[in-house]
């Protein structure tokens, strides 16, 4: 069974900084993954998709790679702000229909 | 259309009581999909249907757990005699089903918190 983890679990860094969340998965067979931005008590908004052909996506201060053989993702904020505080969950396609998430990294960003 | 709709958005019940949540996808979209969401956690997988017919479910869905999509538009999840491992945040989203290996973005509504008594 896929398994998906991320790290860490909780950052908190002062507005500006650029920082990074990682996210790790067990089966390297996959179809895409996708990094989701989640508010408290909202659902889920999608920030990257990455094919699993490709290495890397960006928009606009957001850029996410891909390494699919070492099963591994990074989502890289750059001067972050404080509205991105927030959850940021990766999901990895590991069949046709099937989606598994990560527990997600908890952001603040203080101003 | 403005995204994927849930209703209700809370859902207070006691304990051995039937629930049900309705979820209306991005019209053109032919996939759905539920999830459950508890503290903490990520989604989990529990079922997907594309157009009216189910064509995935999770174990996690137990047998007092049912999915249905009667005109492959919106779709209903009913939780008979719940209990209070129930509890927990239910998400929806919709896609476009994709030829092979394609995009098939997701598209969550915003979610029905349940919470058993």
């Amino acid at each position: 069974k896929q398994e998906v983890t991320q790290i860490p679990a909780a950052l908190s860094v002062p507005e500006g900084e650029n920082l990074v969340l990682n996210c790790s998965f067990t089966d390297s067979a996959i179809y895409n993954l996708q990094w989701f931005r989640q508010d408290p008590g909202k659902g889920l908004t999608s920030l990257l998709l990455i094919q699993s052909s490709q290495r890397e996506q960006t928009s606009g201060r957001l850029n996410a790679s891909l390494d699919k053989s070492s099963g591994r993702s990074t989502l890289y904020i750059a001067a972050s702000q404080p509205g991105d505080s927030a959850t940021y969950l990766c999901a990895v396609r590991a069949n046709f229909n099937k989606f598994y998430f990560g527990s997600g990294t908890k952001l603040n960003v203080k101003p | 259309d403005t995204g994927v709709s849930q209703d209700p958005r809370h859902k207070i019940t006691k304990r051995g009581q039937n629930v049900t949540f309705r979820c209306d996808p991005i019209s053109e979209h032919n996939r759905l999909y539920w999830y459950r969401q508890t503290l903490g956690q990520g989604p989990e997988f529990l079922t997907y249907f594309q157009n009216e017919a189910q064509l995935e479910k999770s174990r996690l869905l137990s047998d007092r757990f049912s999915a249905e999509r009667p005109k492959g538009s919106f779709s209903t999840l009913e939780i008979q005699r719940t209990e209070q491992g129930d509890s927990a945040m239910y998400l929806c989203a919709s896609s476009l089903a994709d030829t092979g290996r394609g995009k098939n973005i997701q598209y969550f509504g915003a979610g029905t918190r349940l919470s058993v008594l």
